[in-house]
């Protein structure tokens, strides 16, 4: 089982819809979660973390964990076609090593 | 805040040629850079983490003697590709932890700086 899991997609929405990105992950001590967004042929952007169980609003951004089920999850409301990349989740490694580990992203498409 | 640069934004280098990439992180120090690499339409995969003022961390199957990596400072790593070959072409990427530095932040947060796009002919 790989630590974090992502579904390759593509995930298709139409513009204005609500996009649902989610992510499992298997270290049950995990304690931080991060949502990073990275557009074709640049570098990751950090949009969003969550260290506790619920919802984390920001913007159209809401984050979303569960501990008990090992998931986190990324809404964004009225997606805009320039929304529309790869969204990876992110976290902290098991065995205090002080780095991520990274899903193989969510490619987000919104058409117009 | 929490801003990482690197330098150059691109190279395109001849085989057996060595090309050095710096990462540095503009305001804040950073005790520990990780350098990343990516092919296209491929995930992420972590190369090494580098400690300032100390030697960097490898990950399993990354040479350390094609890949050098020097924390000379809070403020600046660099990796060097030695020997380069076309099949080191690829996009690198650092990132920097500033730790404590932002309030908001914890000491697991990472940004990446802009990426460097390696080409060796």
């Amino acid at each position: 089982q790989k630590e974090v899991e992502q579904n390759s997609g593509p995930l298709s929405v139409p513009e204005g819809a609500i996009a649902s990105l989610n992510c499992t992950y298997s270290d049950r001590g995990s304690q931080s979660f991060f949502w990073y967004r990275q557009y074709s042929g640049k570098s990751p952007e950090l949009i969003m973390s969550i260290y506790s169980n619920g919802d984390k609003e920001d913007g159209r951004f809401t984050a979303q964990l569960n501990k008990a089920s090992q998931y986190v999850s990324l809404l964004i409301r009225d997606s805009q076609p320039s929304d529309s990349a790869t969204y990876l989740c992110a976290v902290p490694a098991s065995g205090g090593y002080n780095k991520l580990i990274f899903g193989a992203g969510t490619r987000l498409a919104v058409h117009p | 805040g929490a801003v990482v640069s690197q330098h150059p934004s691109w190279v395109i280098c001849k085989s057996g040629t060595s090309v050095k990439i710096e990462c540095r992180s503009l305001d804040f120090q950073a005790t520990t850079m990780f350098w990343y690499r990516q092919f296209p339409k491929q995930s992420l995969m972590l190369m090494a983490t580098s400690n300032e003022g100390s030697k960097a961390t490898y990950e399993q199957g990354v040479e350390k003697d094609k890949f050098l990596i020097n924390h000379a400072s809070l403020t600046l790593s660099t990796l060097t590709v030695t020997s380069a070959h076309p099949e080191d072409s690829s996009f690198y990427i650092c990132s920097a932890d500033p730790g404590l530095a932002f309030s908001f932040d914890r000491t697991d947060t990472q940004y990446f700086g802009p990426g460097t796009r390696l080409t060796v002919l």
